[in-house]
């Protein structure tokens, strides 16, 4: 299957600050990202879709100006938690699409730690 | 919101039994999805299946759909250790649309 690399895998950062994580397709040209979040022992919640050259469609409940997504190329997308809080710490997943294809492909996964 | 729930929420076998878990939803689909997740990482794919289709094989895996039930099974044949894991269904609605999650099913096989 086609491979999206995540980075960084793990991040621990100071309450306030900003950190960003990047989701790249690595042989296939992304068109939809999708960015999931997932508390321990949870299932993945949809954050925010985003289409290349396009602003980020928010799940409901999720603030924009706090989780800002840049899907600038075809191949990369961003997720930056501003203003980071002990309660963002979580495990982050993007996953890339291309077209209409049916398997989205998901990264590793980022573990944020917000101290 | 979750599309899907999943039942049992966990489940603990011996190693050669088989491992069986359910999951409904709420909507119509276009195509339903079966993952897997070790502790801490990010998620395989194991199968798709579509709205057209009734069951499903890969391997040791067999999944099986019931769109007028609006359910779906996946069963996991001679277990093994190594298939302790955390498994999700995801359904899309449309293509190329965005995944939604169930809650999930945590197994652990026993040596």
């Amino acid at each position: 299957g086609a491979v999206v690399s995540q980075h960084p895998s793990w991040v621990i950062c100071k309450s306030g600050t900003s950190v960003k994580i990047e989701c790249r397709s690595l042989d296939f040209q992304a068109t939809t990202m999708f960015w999931y979040r997932q508390f321990p022992k949870q299932s993945l919640m949809l954050m925010a879709t985003s289409n290349e050259g396009s602003k980020a469609t928010y799940e409901q409940g999720v603030e924009k100006d706090k989780f800002l997504i840049n899907h600038a190329s075809l191949t990369l997308s961003t997720l930056t938690v501003t203003s980071a809080h002990p309660e963002d710490s979580s495990f982050y997943i993007c996953s890339g699409l291309w077209g209409l294809n049916t398997e989205a492909f998901f990264g590793q996964g980022t573990r944020l730690t917000v101290v | 919101s979750q599309q899907g729930e999943e039942d049992p929420q966990a489940l603990s076998i011996q190693e050669g039994e088989n491992a069986t878990m359910n999951c409904s939803y709420k909507t119509s689909i276009n195509n339903l999805q079966w993952y897997r997740q070790n502790s801490g990482r990010g998620l395989v794919h194991l199968i798709l299946i579509r709205s057209n289709e009734r069951e499903k094989h890969s391997g040791r895996l067999r999944v099986t759909l019931d769109t007028s039930k609006k359910s779906s099974s996946l069963l996991i044949t001679a277990s093994r250790a190594a298939d302790t894991a955390s498994y999700f269904c995801a359904t899309e609605i449309a293509a190329g649309n965005k995944l939604t999650f169930g809650g999930g099913t945590r197994v652990l096989v026993k040596p």
